[in-house]
């Protein structure tokens, strides 16, 4: 059975850094990539970027760019979404999904979700 | 960056009514297009990949259609149990993009 497993819930004050993590079972996890989805309170799904486990390549959506680290613990199966500079439009609900079985960008397995707020 | 454009933006319908969303892109994507439910509190559901293809245990009374820029979700019968918010994805090319979102109420 695969399974994503991410991290608690976090509150974190403006201009801190949250880093959420996403355990990954029920495949070999250096052979698929680990995407990384924002979603605002009552909004849309934001794609953000992408970790290969395999080798650490990133692509990261613009929007995000120097803001955002994504990593991947091939010890432990386990990926990694660092987000930096927090503001109050980053308030918002993570998923990590992997593109596994197809290898192209297809989202079958996903997280539970890690909620973030950001609040003083 | 490749733009997701779905409409309606929300809709009104009835157990039993024919419902279709339809998503644009801003540039072709041939059919790298996937549709999503997704449900209050939970993550998003693969109903529809490369366009047309079901994915696996997905009730029959969901189809998809398009290539290019245009794409289409057909709900063909809707039950009680569709009534959530639907986006589509396109995975041509990184940013890996979503449509805003439509959310089917009664």
């Amino acid at each position: 059975e695969v399974l994503l497993v991410q991290s608690g819930a976090e509150v974190q004050k403006p201009g801190a850094t949250v880093k959420i993590s996403c355990k990954v079972s029920g495949y070999t996890f250096t052979d698929y990539d680990i995407h990384w989805v924002q979603q605002a309170p009552g909004k849309g799904l934001e794609w953000m970027g992408l970790v290969d486990p395999e080798d650490g390549e990133t692509i990261y959506a613009e929007k995000f760019q120097g803001r955002v680290t994504m990593t991947a613990d091939t010890s432990t199966d386990t990926a990694y979404m660092e987000l930096s500079s927090l503001r109050s439009e980053d308030m918002a609900l993570y998923y990590c999904a992997t593109d596994y079985p197809s290898r192209i960008p297809t989202f079958v397995f996903w997280g539970q979700g890690s909620l973030v707020t950001v609040s003083s | 960056d490749i733009q997701m454009t779905q409409s309606p933006s929300s809709l009104s319908a009835s157990v039993g009514d024919r419902v279709t969303i339809t998503c644009r892109a801003s540039q072709s994507i041939a059919s790298y297009l996937n549709w999503y439910q997704q449900k209050p509190g939970k993550a998003p559901n693969l109903l529809i990949y490369a366009a047309s293809s079901l994915q696996s245990g997905v009730p029959s009374r969901f189809s998809g259609s398009g290539s290019g820029t245009d794409f289409t979700l057909t709900i063909s019968s809707l039950q009680p149990e569709d009534f959530a918010s639907y986006f589509c994805q396109q995975s041509f090319t990184t940013p890996y993009s979503f449509g805003q979102g439509t959310k089917l109420e009664f």
